[in-house]
C-alpha cells in the first residue's frame, strides 16, 4: 500500500492569501490526483497528472493550479483564496486502477 | 455520463448487527472499488472488485458486472465501522468517479 502525505492537515486563512497544499508519495507512482470534497458529499476530480511535467484539469472547475516537477511531489496552489474555496482537498496516487488517498487538507477561508 | 446510485443514503445500526450497502450503475463500469471514509476524513481502500466476490474479515463485497451493481456486506458491525462508504469506478481520465456514499452510524 502507498504512503501518501498531505500538509497541512488543517488550514484557516484569510481571503486573498496565496496558499500551497502539499502532497507527497513514496511509492514512485506516476499517476497522481487532486480531489475536492465538500462536507458529506462525493469527491470530485480537480487535477491529475500522469507523470513528471504532465498536468491536466479535471471535471470540476477549479481556480487552483498544480505542478509536477518530481514524481513524488504534486502540490496544489491557490493564488488568491476565497471563502468559496472552503472544502476538503484529497490527494491520491496509484500505479493503475487502484488509488491510495492521503489524509486530506481541510481548508477554511474566512 | 454513467450514473451511480448508492443506497441507503443513511444507515443507523446497533453494534453487532449486519448490513448490506448497494451501488447501482446506469451502464457497465471498470475498476469498481469500495472505500471507507472515517470520521477524520481519511479514505481507506476496502476492495478492488470489478467482478466476483471478495472477503476481508467482517467485510465482503460482490460485484455482478452484467447486472451493473455491487454490494458491500458488513457483519457484526462495530462502532469503528462508522463513517461514509463510497463505491467508485474508473473514469476516462484514469481518475475515480464516486457515488454520493452511504453514511453509517454504529451505536454501542
Amino acid at each position: 500500500e502507498a504512503d501518501i502525505y498531505q500538509t497541512p492537515r488543517y488550514l484557516v486563512i484569510g481571503t486573498g492569501k496565496k496558499i500551497t497544499l502539499e502532497c507527497s508519495q513514496t511509492m514512485g507512482h506516476d499517476k497522481m490526483y487532486w480531489y475536492q470534497q465538500d462536507p458529506g458529499m462525493e469527491l470530485h476530480l480537480i487535477h491529475y497528472s500522469y507523470g513528471v511535467n504532465s498536468t491536466e484539469k479535471g471535471d470540476l472547475s477549479s481556480e487552483s493550479t498544480v505542478s509536477r516537477i518530481r514524481t513524488e511531489h504534486f502540490p496544489l496552489t491557490l493564488e488568491s483564496a476565497r471563502p468559496s474555496h472552503t472544502s476538503q482537498y484529497l490527494c491520491a496516487s496509484g500505479p493503475g486502477e487502484t488509488q491510495y488517498f492521503g489524509p486530506g487538507t481541510r481548508l477554511l477561508v474566512l | 455520463g454513467i450514473q451511480v446510485e448508492q443506497s441507503p443514503p443513511d444507515l443507523i445500526l446497533q453494534e453487532g448487527a449486519n448490513s448490506t450497502l448497494r451501488c447501482n450503475f446506469s451502464d457497465s463500469v471498470n475498476n469498481l472499488q469500495w472505500f471507507h471514509q472515517n470520521p477524520w476524513g481519511q479514505l481507506i481502500n476496502l476492495f478492488y472488485i470489478p467482478s466476483g466476490t471478495k472477503q476481508n474479515g467482517r467485510l465482503s463485497a460482490t460485484t455482478v458486472a452484467t447486472e451493473r451493481y455491487s454490494l458491500l456486506y458488513i457483519s457484526s458491525s462495530q462502532t469503528t465501522d462508522s463513517g461514509v462508504y463510497f463505491c467508485a469506478f474508473g473514469g476516462s481520465q484514469g481518475n475515480l468517479i464516486f457515488g454520493k456514499g452511504t453514511k453509517l452510524s454504529v451505536k454501542p
